[in-house]
């Protein structure tokens, strides 16, 4: 099974600031990396797919980069709407996994 | 525009078993895969298994392997999640979620179903 990590676990940005979430695989996952959003109460979102394609809607502030084990999700500049819990997921092999996720909050 | 409708929430004892059905509407249901997550409460994400209705088989996180039963109905675009001998540590919102392949991310998520286990 491949290990997903993410850090840190939690970051606190001010609102018009860039945030920077890693992702780490156990063993290579090619470019086959995800991300998605979730806020309380909701079913998760998907933001990135192929590590670095923006799902359709998805605004130009959420960029994605990296392949094989490191991975990056960097919000560009933070709006109120993007304070919440993100998590990566390697769809490389069976079983898929998730990251722990990394909660963005208000600082 | 893919949508999944899950069924509604259960409350379950101790060593019973549950089971959640999620159907799909929007798109081509059999050349799709549907995975199944869950999430306990204030925790993180946790994929269990897997199954790509063209083919009809289902992959497991080991965890799950011999606990849960996933299966589809392409006649009916829903698929099927079984858990049997269930503890109070499965209590937890389960997702069912789309993916346009046996390899892809996961597109579009349904509503979810809490499960209570408790006695």
């Amino acid at each position: 099974e491949i290990m997903m990590t993410q850090s840190p676990a939690t970051l606190s940005v001010s609102p018009g600031e860039r945030a920077t979430l890693s992702c780490r695989a156990s063993q290579s996952v090619g470019s086959n990396l995800a991300w998605y959003q979730q806020k309380p109460g909701q079913a998760p979102r998907l933001l990135i797919s192929d590590a670095s394609t923006r799902a359709t809607g998805i605004p130009a502030r959420f960029s994605g980069s990296g392949s094989g084990t490191e991975f990056t999700l960097t919000i560009s500049s933070l709006q109120s709407e993007d304070f919440a819990v993100y998590y990566c997921h390697q769809y490389n092999d069976w079983p898929f996994t998730f990251g722990p996720g990394t909660t963005v909050d208000i600082k | 525009q893919v949508q999944l409708v899950q069924s509604g929430a259960e409350v379950q004892r101790p060593g019973s078993s549950v089971k959640v059905s999620c159907k799909a509407s929007g798109g081509t249901f059999s050349n799709s895969a549907i995975s199944w997550v869950r999430q306990a409460p204030g925790q993180g994400l946790e994929w269990m298994g897997g199954i790509t209705p063209v083919f009809g088989i289902a992959n497991y996180a080991q965890k799950f392997q011999g606990r849960v039963i996933i299966t589809a109905d392409e006649s009916t675009s829903t698929s099927y999640m079984e858990v049997t001998s269930l503890k109070s540590e499965d209590t937890a919102v389960y997702y069912c979620v789309h993916g346009s392949g046996q390899y892809s991310s996961l597109d579009h998520w349904g509503q979810g179903t809490l499960v209570i286990v408790s006695s």
